[in-house]
């Protein structure tokens, strides 16, 4: 069974300028979670999609971060325009649902962002 | 402030040593898992305690859930060079609109030399 896809592994950019993530679950997970890892830090959720709604985005930075899940399968991650503290590593994980005692997230290799 | 606190944050031992990492809050969660993270990859779950009380053996790892369901160890014997990377734990609070979201704590890093 494939695992869960990002890319690309690295991206090195100046600040001001615009990134975009891209994940592809496994295949027949309805749940897509994005999450920042900063150096250091645990990873923290981003945003979680069901299918192609959002569930949770209490913690994206709207004004400069938007993400998409539009068929309900892959889902890009955009930073526009980026700061120096968005330096870090963006995980994408996929589980079956998105809730129980048993839901389990994959997590993909993530993305490491580097912004100068 | 963390909503989950983890102890220690870093840990360097030698081969064959033993050790806990805690993971502890004041919040209570349905359910608490414990990753390990290497270098370069996303986490990888190692087990999910559900039950305040619980205990898991994954090999020579320990898995503890705190009776109130609020706090939880992992504790490894006999520790091996492979068992290096970071550890997270990521509780599963309870009810509400953030059922099932998980919080993680900031990580242990653990290096174990040969």
């Amino acid at each position: 069974e494939a695992g869960v896809a990002q890319s690309p592994r690295y991206k090195i950019i100046e600040k001001r300028q615009s990134v975009a993530f891209w994940c592809n679950p496994i295949s027949g997970h309805a749940t897509l979670y994005w999450y920042q890892q900063i150096l250091g830090q645990g990873p923290k959720l981003l945003i979680q999609f069901q299918n192609n709604g959002v569930v949770d985005d209490s913690q994206l930075p709207k004004d400069r971060f938007s993400a998409e899940r539009l068929k309900g399968v892959d889902s890009t991650l955009k930073i526009q325009p980026a700061k120096l503290e968005d330096s870090a590593v963006y995980l994408c994980a996929s589980s079956l649902r998105g809730s129980g005692t048993k839901n389990i997230q994959y997590f993909g290799a993530g993305t490491r962002l580097s912004v100068l | 402030t963390q909503l989950l606190e983890q102890s220690p944050q870093f840990l360097s031992i030698q081969e064959g040593e033993n050790l806990t990492v805690y993971c502890n809050s004041s919040s209570v969660f349905s359910s608490l898992q414990w990753y390990r993270q290497e270098p370069g990859e996303g986490p990888v779950l190692l087990v999910t305690v559900v039950t305040g009380g619980e205990v898991k053996k994954l090999k020579r790892l320990t898995f503890q859930f705190g009776d109130a369901r609020k706090d939880s160890s992992l504790h490894i014997t006999a520790a091996q060079p492979g068992d290096t990377g970071l550890y997270l734990c990521a509780g599963a609070l309870s009810g509400g609109t953030s059922y099932g979201k998980l919080t993680f704590g900031q990580g242990t890093i653990l290096t174990v030399h040969p």
